[in-house]
């Protein structure tokens, strides 16, 4: 049972390129989420998704988009990434109360 | 909507001494609260969560958390720190509504235990 598994664990972009982040959980949840981290923000919830084909928009939208097309993965593109989306990202599913995280994403854009 | 406040961005105790990390909220509805914390490069992991009944939770690594409704707190303490539980400590809360809520999160409390 490997949980929530999230890749790549590190990246470096230029301004401009795009790339997805994957994640992926075996734990048949429905519900998967995106957070990104930034010092003295907390995490701030990117998009989510109630199951396969189903998602909405969190606190922070902007430049990213998901899709679900399966119950196990739920990946985050970065169309054109910009300075500003440098940050840790985390992936999480949730069953009815509690929460799992993968280990995080940290992304650069120079 | 629902907020988290962690009031302090840092807390500095002495090992040995007991540990209080601080966390209010403000929900329209019952809170499910949880605490996480995270090592440096490291991923959340989970302490311990509220959902309903006692008050006080207990959780891991010796941690506990006292629900105060009429405070809307939800306050992380341990008798007694070690070095070791140097990190930073995210309080987040979730109001289970018709639809899909989400899990909102303070913006982290670093915790330095000085030996």
């Amino acid at each position: 049972n490997a949980g929530v598994t999230q890749t790549p664990k590190f990246q470096v972009l230029k301004t401009g390129q795009s790339m997805t982040l994957q994640c992926a959980q075996d734990m048949n949840h429905e519900y998967m989420s995106w957070y990104r981290q930034d010092p003295g923000m907390g995490l701030r919830l990117i998009h989510y998704s109630v199951g396969a084909g189903i998602t909405d928009q969190g606190e922070v939208p902007n430049g990213y988009n998901v899709s679900r097309s399966t119950t196990e993965d739920f990946p985050l593109r970065l169309l054109s990434a910009a300075p500003s989306q440098t940050s840790v990202y985390f992936c999480a599913s949730r069953e009815r109360y509690g929460y799992t995280f993968g280990s995080g994403t940290r992304l650069t854009v120079v | 909507a629902q907020s988290v406040a962690q009031p302090e961005d840092q807390v500095n105790v002495a090992e040995g001494n007991p540990l209080t990390v601080k966390c209010t909220y403000s929900v329209s509805g019952n809170p499910y609260l949880f605490w996480y914390v995270q090592y440096p490069n490291r991923g959340l992991q989970f302490l311990l969560k509220y959902i309903t009944g006692d008050n006080l939770v207990k959780g891991s690594y010796g941690f506990e958390a006292e629900f105060n409704k009429s405070q809307t707190s939800f306050h992380l303490k341990k008798p007694s720190a070690l070095v070791s539980d140097s990190a930073l400590y995210f309080c987040a809360v979730r109001v289970l509504l018709s639809g899909n809520t989400p899990l909102v999160f303070g913006k982290g409390t670093r915790l330095s235990v000085i030996a």
